[in-house]
């Protein structure tokens, strides 16, 4: 069973820095691997999706990575912002599960002034 | 162009009552999802369709939840009778197809058993 995990929990950074979101999972048999956006009181948007064959997508200043062998994906986020402050989720999409996507637990982004 | 539709966006409701969750996904898409959303269980997929078929029923919790698509652009989720522990935030998402292309949420309803 794929178990997708999201470290850290909560992340609290000043505006412009560069930060590295982490996602990590257990089954490397995966289909693509989704990044998405949730803002407080609101549903999910699509950032990012890698194909099992690709390394990397890239989307304005969001760049997101896939290394399959060693079970991790990370999203790039240069010169944060303070409108990028909402919690990240990572999803896993397993082969032979048709559209099921494994989420992990997500990171909590706080861009501060 | 209109995304997914959910409705109610807030629900409270007493013990034992039914509840009924609507969703219109966006046009043109094939595949419909119904999530759930809580604090200590993070976001669990529930049921999905593909040309309003259900695919996959294993994540539905208890008898007490139903879902049905009776066309390409209405979807419910019914909980009948509804407990306090069914509080969550409920999402529905469609993709116009199997697994490649991202899946595109509504805002969720916000669902309070008392």
């Amino acid at each position: 069973k794929q178990e997708v995990t999201q470290i850290p929990a909560a992340l609290s950074v000043p505006e412009g820095e560069n930060l590295v979101l982490n996602c990590s999972f257990t089954d490397s048999a995966i289909y693509n691997l989704q990044w998405f956006r949730q803002d407080p009181g609101k549903g999910l948007t699509s950032l990012l999706l890698i194909q099992s064959s690709q390394r990397e997508q890239t989307s304005g200043r969001l760049n997101a990575s896939l290394d399959k062998s060693s079970g991790r994906s990370t999203l790039y986020i240069a010169a944060s912002q303070p409108g990028d402050s909402a919690t990240y989720l990572c999803a896993a999409l397993n082969t032979g599960t048709a559209s099921k996507l494994t989420f992990g637990t997500g990171t909590r982004l706080q861009v501060t002034l | 162009d209109a995304g997914v539709i959910q409705s109610p966006r807030h629900e409270v409701t007493e013990m034992g009552q039914e509840v009924t969750l609507r969703c219109k996904p966006i046009s043109g898409h094939n595949s419909l999802f119904w999530y759930r959303q809580t604090m200590m269980r993070g976001l669990e997929l529930l049921i999905y369709f593909n040309n309003n078929v259900p695919i996959d029923d294993s994540g539905m919790p208890e008898d007490r939840f139903s879902a049905k698509m009776p066309n390409a652009s209405f979807s419910t989720l019914k909980i009948q009778p509804s407990e306090p522990r069914d509080s969550a935030v409920y999402f529905c998402a469609s993709t116009p197809n199997y697994s490649n292309q991202p899946q595109h949420f509504g805002d969720g309803t916000r669902l309070s058993i008392l």
